[in-house]
């Protein structure tokens, strides 16, 4: 069975900094490109950003580029968001999800809320 | 970037009737091998989104077929059959032509 669990999600202060983790299970992570989308609650659904399965290639939102780093480490099944400088609107749920050669998003994790106020 | 708007952004349906939500994208999200980018989401209540339709018009595994997804170009529609009650949530459009991947704003599906 295919499971995604997120975690590192918490309350951070503007300009503060937390690094989500994604831990894969059921499938061999290197096969896949792997995104984060994020949710404000009751809000709808944006990506935040892509890697591809090898790491070599990377692409963020423009709201959050030059801030969010994302890697991944295939031989923990880990995928990472290193994110920096964080303002209050990032907050939101952050959930990690796998995508098919056809892009489409096929398993998701449960999310990880981040909450980002003074 | 690829604007996604949705109509109607809330549907009213009675368990046992069909229900259709339009997508509509600001660009064409059909490429030169006839591949459509367009997907069809579903988030139920407390859970995280679910993959329905890809490709515009192929369900994906153990997705019931009183889901259909058809159009192409600009404008997409997704069709329920006959609407259950498990069906409530909200449907989100989304394209993966190019990157930023964009969302339409979800189209709430209540059951009367």
């Amino acid at each position: 069975e295919v499971q995604l669990v997120e975690s590192g999600g918490g309350s951070v202060q503007p300009g503060g900094s937390l690094r989500l983790s994604c831990v894969a299970s059921g499938f061999t992570l290197s096969d896949f490109w792997m995104h984060w989308v994020r949710q404000v609650p009751g809000k709808g659904l944006v990506w935040v950003s892509h890697i591809k399965p090898d790491g070599t290639i990377t692409a963020y939102a423009d709201s959050v580029k030059g801030r969010f780093t994302i890697s991944r480490d295939n031989a923990k099944n880990t995928l990472y968001l290193q994110m920096d400088s964080l303002r209050a609107e990032d907050t939101a749920v952050y959930y990690c999800t796998r995508a098919q050669a056809s892009i489409e998003f096929d398993d998701w994790g449960q999310g990880t809320p981040v909450t980002v106020s003074s | 970037d690829i604007v996604m708007t949705q109509s109607p952004l809330s549907l009213p349906v009675t368990p046992g009737e069909p229900a259709s939500i339009s997508c509509r994208s600001s660009q064409s999200l059909l490429r030169t091998d006839g591949s459509k980018y367009l997907y069809w989401y579903l988030q139920k209540p407390g859970q995280s989104p679910q993959l329905l339709i890809y490709m515009g018009s192929s369900r994906a595994s153990g997705v019931p077929d009183r889901f259909s997804g058809s159009g192409s170009g600009t404008d997409f529609t997704l069709k329920i059959s006959r609407v259950e009650a498990e069906d409530l949530g909200v449907y989100y459009c989304m394209q993966g032509l190019q990157t930023p991947y964009t969302f339409g704003p979800g189209t709430k599906l209540e059951i009367k």
